[in-house]
C-alpha cells in the first residue's frame, strides 16, 4: 500500500478563494482524521470520521471549514473563503480501528493564503 | 486544547548518548502513543502503550507510563544523528475517539 496520499502537496492561494484539500486513506482503514499544524498552535484535530461518518467535528474552527467523506477511499477538507490565518500544514491520517489506534499520516498539504 | 505536554521543548545531545523526553496529560486515557516527525514530513508512529501497561520496549525505544501521575516518558538509547526529529506524545481519552497531540520535543543529535 502507498500509504495515506494527500494532494496537493503545496497550495498557494489568494485570500477569499476556495481551497480543497484531498486525502486517500489506506485501504481497509475505518477511521480518518484531519489535523492542522502551525508553529503557534501545534497539531490540532479538526475532524474525525469513522466508517465515512463524521464522529467529532468540534475542532473545525468555523463555518468556513467543511469536510466530507463520500466513500471509504476519499475525503476532502474545504475552506471557503480562505484567510491568511488559515495558512498551515494540513495532515490527513487514517487508522485501522475505531478511534485512536495507531494512526498513519500522509505527507501533508502546505497551504499558504496570501 | 492540547491534552499532552512534552518536556523539554528542545533537547540537544551527542551521538551515542541517551535521550529522555517526558509527556504529561490531564484526563484519563485508554492508551498513549509516541510519534516522530522529521522536518517537513508527516508523523510516523513509534510505539503505543496501553493504560494497563507500565513499560514497553521497541528496539532502542523504551516507553514508560504512570497513570497515577498522568505522565509518560520516551527513552531513546544510543542515539544517532538520524534520530534528529520532533517527538510527540498523543493520547486518546477514554472515549477513544480523539487522538490529541502534545506540542512536541525537538531532539537534535549531534554527530
Amino acid at each position: 500500500d502507498a500509504g495515506v496520499i494527500q494532494s496537493p502537496r503545496h497550495e498557494v492561494t489568494e485570500m477569499g478563494q476556495e481551497v480543497t484539500l484531498r486525502c486517500k486513506p489506506i485501504s481497509g482503514h475505518n477511521s480518518l482524521f484531519w489535523y492542522r499544524q502551525t508553529m503557534m498552535r501545534g497539531l490540532e484535530l479538526l475532524i474525525y470520521f469513522n466508517n465515512n461518518v463524521p464522529i467529532d467535528d468540534s475542532g473545525m474552527p468555523e463555518d468556513r471549514f467543511s469536510a466530507k467523506m463520500p466513500n471509504a477511499s476519499f475525503s476532502t477538507l474545504k475552506i471557503q473563503p480562505s484567510e491568511p490565518r488559515d495558512s498551515a500544514v494540513y495532515f490527513c491520517a487514517s487508522s485501522p480501528g475505531q478511534g485512536a489506534t495507531e494512526a498513519f499520516f500522509g505527507q501533508g498539504t502546505r497551504l499558504t493564503v496570501v | 486544547s492540547q491534552q499532552g505536554e512534552e518536556d523539554p521543548q528542545a533537547l540537544s545531545i551527542q551521538e551515542g548518548e541517551n535521550a529522555t523526553m517526558n509527556c504529561s496529560y490531564k484526563t484519563s486515557i485508554n492508551n498513549l502513543q509516541w510519534y516522530r516527525q522529521n522536518s517537513g514530513r508527516g508523523l510516523v508512529h513509534l510505539i503505543l502503550i496501553r493504560s494497563n501497561e507500565r513499560e514497553k520496549h521497541s528496539g532502542r525505544l523504551r516507553v514508560t507510563l504512570d497513570t497515577s501521575k498522568k505522565s509518560s516518558s520516551l527513552l531513546i538509547t544510543a542515539s544517532r544523528a538520524a534520530d534528529t526529529a520532533s517527538y510527540f506524545c498523543a493520547t486518546d481519552g477514554t472515549s477513544g475517539s480523539r487522538l490529541t497531540f502534545g506540542e512536541g520535543t525537538q531532539l537534535t543529535v549531534n554527530p
